[in-house]
């Protein structure tokens, strides 16, 4: 059964330092999504991409984050200068359709020390 | 906007015995709903969906969801539950318009009893 992968599963950076977090989506899914979870809370829309731009962004996803899709098959998630509070466990979705549901990767931490 | 409300934070039960997780949201029409699972240090597998027809709809493992529209409610409910539904439990609601991103409620940590 296809699924959405995502790597690194954890990643430790110090904080100011860019990060990279990437995903593949199911192959023909066309619409993308990044959501994180800080712990112990609910999980938060980040962004949603569909036919190479970016649809939706939340209050969240500010000036220094970016997604992109750099070819067919992965969808990133760039963070350029990381935050303590930017640590979190970030899944990325996508789904074929909308609406419909969204299948979640495993998500990636990040930890920012 | 849409919001989500999941009164329970934590509930534990039995093994075997029934269970039923509450679920709010507030939205003007009528949304899209889904239940999310997620095992501890997992990613969110959907337990089930509703979009529209039936109000009670079957989903994985056992798990069933109703809907009722009078009460803005979409409760989980498993008749006999066992050791292995340990986890936390995440309602979701998605709209036809704007983002279409999901709106996610602060979800529901299940602890099994033996």
């Amino acid at each position: 059964e296809p699924e959405v992968t995502q790597t690194p599963s954890h990643q430790v950076t110090q904080m100011g330092q860019e990060v990279i977090l990437r995903c593949v989506p199911i192959s023909n899914h066309l619409y993308f999504y990044w959501y994180r979870q800080i712990l112990g809370q609910k999980v938060e829309f980040l962004v949603s991409f569909y036919n190479n731009e970016i649809s939706e962004k939340s209050e969240i996803f500010d000036d220094q984050f970016s997604v992109e899709r750099p070819d067919g098959s992965n969808f990133t998630l760039k963070i350029r200068s990381t935050k303590l509070e930017d640590s979190a466990m970030y899944f990325c979705a996508s789904t074929r359709l909308v609406p419909n549901e969204q299948f979640f990767g495993p998500g990636t931490r990040l930890t920012v020390l | 906007a849409q919001s989500v409300t999941q009164p329970d934070i934590h509930i534990t039960v039995s093994e075997g015995a029934s269970l039923e997780l509450r679920c709010n949201y507030s939205y003007g029409a009528t949304p899209y709903l889904f239940w999310y699972v997620q095992s501890p240090g997992q990613g969110l597998q959907l337990l089930l969906k509703y979009f529209s027809g039936d109000t009670l709809v079957q989903g994985i493992k056992g798990f069933e969801a109703e809907f009722k529209r009078s009460q803005s409610s979409f409760n989980l409910r498993k008749p006999s539950v066992h050791w292995s539904d340990a986890a936390e439990y995440f309602c979701a609601v998605g709209v036809d318009t704007g983002r279409r991103a999901l709106t996610f409620g602060s979800g529901t940590r299940l602890q099994v009893q033996p």
